[in-house]
């Protein structure tokens, strides 16, 4: 069975920085690429980011584009989402999603999702 | 960037009754166009792929149709827990969404 945890959320101010992680399991991680999707409080969904299965191709999102860092350790089932200069607009659930195949960008597998708080 | 546009914002229906959804996209993404559910506190679930491919373990209420720009998710009969939002989405883009509730 295919797992996604996510973990890292929290109440962070503005300015400050969080590191989200996602522990995958139950299928070969390294062989599939991996995303960020967020959803701020009663709205719709936003992709944030993008990786492949071999770290080679990466996108952001472009409100996301220079704060936010994408990156995965294959030989920990490890996706990470590393945000710096959170903004207000940054408060969402956080996401982490398994796309299809190695470089697919269809999103076949949720995680629950981490909730952030970018707050003073 | 392509925009999605997803219509009605709000599509209020009795369970039994067939929902027509629809998603249009700025300009042509081939069959490259994929459907999400997501109920109340709840992850989204893939149900539709490449246009008109249901997921694994969706059932067969479930259809998607379209190509080019224009696109529809059509429920055959509601059933109750198939109230909820839904979403199309293509590559980096998704649509604003459909909320499905009881009538």
């Amino acid at each position: 069975e295919v797992q996604l945890v996510e973990s890292g959320g929290g109440l962070v101010q503005p300015g400050g920085s969080l590191r989200l992680s996602c522990a995958a399991s139950g299928f070969t991680f390294s062989s599939y690429s991996m995303n960020w999707v967020r959803q701020a409080p009663g709205k719709g969904l936003e992709w944030v980011s993008y990786i492949s299965s071999s770290s080679s191709t990466i996108y952001y999102a472009d409100s996301v584009k220079g704060r936010f860092t994408i990156s995965r350790d294959n030989a920990k089932n490890s996706l990470y989402l590393q945000m710096n200069s959170l903004r207000d607009e940054d408060t969402a659930v956080y996401y982490c999603a398994r796309g299809a195949y190695s470089s697919s960008s269809l999103i076949v597998y949720w995680g629950q999702g981490t909730l952030v708080t970018v707050s003073s | 960037e392509i925009v999605l546009t997803q219509s009605p914002a709000t599509l209020s229906l009795s369970p039994g009754e067939r929902a027509t959804l629809s998603c249009r996209a700025s300009q042509s993404v081939s069959s490259y166009l994929a459907w999400y559910q997501q109920k109340p506190g709840q992850a989204p679930r893939l149900l539709i792929y490449d246009a008109s491919n249901r997921a694994t373990g969706i059932p067969a209420r479930f259809s998607g149709s379209g190509s080019g720009t224009d696109f529809t998710l059509t429920i055959s009969s509601l059933e109750p827990e198939d109230f909820a939002v839904y979403y199309c989405q293509q590559r980096k883009v998704f649509g604003p969404g459909t909320k499905v509730d009881i009538k």
